[in-house]
C-alpha cells in the first residue's frame, strides 16, 4: 500500500514569500497520477494541480506543481492572501485513491 | 456550469442506516467516474467509493466495504450513498466529487454517528 507523506505539517510564510510543500510517495508512482488540492475552513477541496504539474481551469499561473518517482512539489511563487489554507496531494491507482495528511499554510 | 450537491446527512444511532444523495448539473453523469470522500471533525481527506460512469464497476475502501453501497440514476443524474451499520468513526463530512482528478466537488453534507 502506498502511503504518502507531506511535509511541512505546517509552514508559516508571510504574503509575498514563496511556498514550497513536499509530498513523499513510499514507492514510486506510475503515469505521475499527482493531485494537489487546496482547502479553506468550511469549504470543499478545490483541484489545483493534476499528473504532478498540470494547472487546473482557473488556477493562477503562481500555482507550479514539479515532480515524479517519489518526490512531488508545489510552488506558490507569491503568496497572496487568499492563499493561507489547508493543501492535500493524492494519488490514484486502478481502483484506489491515497490522500497524504496536508499541509497548513498559516499567515505569519 | 458544474454543480454537485449533497443531502441526506443527519444523527445516526451506531448500528444505524443512512442514504445520502448527490445530485449534478451541468454535465451528464454516465460521462464520469465519480467518488464519495469523507473527512472527519478535523481530519484529513479519505476516498470510500468510486462508480464508473456506467455504473459497472464499483471500488471501495477497506474501511467502509461491505457496509457501504455506491450507486447511481444516469437518467436522473443523481449518485447515491447506501450506509449501513454506521459506527461512530463514521462520523464526517461526505462529499460527492467527479471524475478521476475530482475536479469537481460538492459542498459535503455531516453524518454524525451517536447514540
Amino acid at each position: 500500500e502506498i502511503v504518502l507523506t507531506q511535509s511541512p505539517g505546517t509552514l508559516s510564510l508571510s504574503p509575498g514569500e514563496r511556498a514550497t510543500l513536499s509530498c513523499r510517495a513510499s514507492q514510486s508512482l506510475t503515469g505521475r497520477y499527482l493531485t494537489w488540492y487546496q482547502q479553506k475552513p468550511g469549504q470543499a477541496p478545490r483541484l489545483l494541480i493534476y499528473g504532478a504539474s498540470n494547472r487546473a481551469t482557473g488556477i493562477p499561473d503562481r500555482f507550479s506543481g514539479s515532480g515524479s518517482g517519489t518526490d512531488f512539489t508545489l510552488t506558490i511563487s507569491r503568496l497572496e492572501p487568499e492563499d493561507f489554507a489547508v493543501y492535500y496531494c493524492q494519488h490514484y491507482g486502478i481502483s484506489w485513491y491515497i490522500f497524504g495528511q496536508g499541509t497548513k499554510l498559516e499567515i505569519k | 456550469q458544474v454543480q454537485l450537491v449533497e443531502s441526506g446527512g443527519g444523527l445516526v444511532k451506531p448500528g444505524g442506516s443512512l442514504r445520502l444523495s448527490c445530485a449534478a448539473s451541468g454535465f451528464p453523469l454516465s460521462d464520469y467516474y465519480m467518488n464519495w470522500i469523507r473527512q472527519a471533525p478535523g481530519k484529513g481527506l479519505e476516498w470510500i467509493a468510486n462508480s464508473s460512469g456506467g455504473d459497472s464497476n464499483r471500488d471501495y475502501a477497506d474501511s467502509v466495504k461491505g457496509r457501504f453501497t455506491i450507486s447511481r440514476d444516469n437518467a436522473k443524474n443523481s449518485l447515491y450513498l447506501q450506509m449501513n451499520s454506521l459506527r461512530a468513526e463514521d462520523t464526517a463530512v461526505y462529499y460527492c466529487a467527479r471524475g478521476a482528478n475530482l475536479d469537481h466537488w460538492g459542498q459535503g453534507t455531516l453524518v454524525t454517528v451517536s447514540s
